[in-house]
């Protein structure tokens, strides 16, 4: 299987900063990489498919890039709403797996 | 849009059948592929498997002995079967659609996820 590594596992930060997690993949992915952000009490919602392209209703202040095995999802300008757990997923062979998680909490 | 809402018993005994539905609404089920993923707590995600609309499944090796999926469009549902469970298999089990394009696949929406736990 694909090993996913996300860092940091938590991050702490204010409204109005810019952030960015790290996804490392074990093997090359080329840019089969989906981002998901995911509050407790309802399900992961699609942020970016494909490394870098925004999902449709998703705002332009998140972003990704990379491809082979690194991988960086970008938030601009941190909104209360975006307060959550981000996962990283490869779409590359199955079985599809996910990094571990990286909570974004308040500072 | 598409919606969808996982149902099932919450608790199941350890050796039993873990047996779970998911309903689609907003449009037909048959349009589209479909994936179960499961959260343990404290833990990330496991992708479970996907069914597409020809009725072929395919499963995470970890799970292949003991899962099935199925498609039952005159309900407009997809359903899960997990047998011989034990207290490992305790989770939030979520339904998603898997949407696969030419230059990759994903999974959206997702359901809200049901908890399931094997006591």
């Amino acid at each position: 299987d694909i090993q996913m590594t996300q860092s940091p596992s938590s991050l702490s930060a204010s409204v109005g900063d810019r952030v960015t997690i790290t996804c490392r993949a074990s093997h090359s992915i080329r840019d089969h990489l989906n981002w998901y952000q995911w509050k407790l009490g309802a399900g992961p919602k699609l942020l970016i498919h494909a490394a870098n392209n925004l999902q449709s209703g998703v705002p332009s202040r998140f972003s990704g890039s990379g491809s082979g095995t690194d991988f960086t999802l970008s938030i601009s300008s941190l909104q209360p709403e975006d307060f959550a757990t981000y996962y990283c997923q490869q779409s590359y062979t199955t079985p599809y797996t996910f990094g571990q998680g990286t909570k974004l909490d308040i500072k | 849009q598409v919606q969808l809402q996982e149902s099932g018993p919450g608790l199941v005994k350890p050796s039993e059948t873990l047996s779970l539905t998911c309903t689609v609404s907003g449009d037909s089920i048959s349009r589209y592929h479909w994936s179960w993923i499961r959260q343990a707590a404290g833990k990330g995600l496991e992708w479970i498997g996907r069914i597409y609309t020809s009725g072929t499944a395919h499963y995470n090796p970890s799970l292949s002995s003991r899962v099935s999926m199925s498609v039952d469009t005159s309900k407009n549902q997809l359903s899960l079967k997990l047998r011989s469970v034990t207290a490992a298999d305790t989770a939030i089990y979520y339904c998603a659609r898997y949407y696969d394009s030419v230059e990759s696949n994903w999974l959206d929406p997702w359901g809200q996820g049901a908890q399931v736990t094997v006591s």
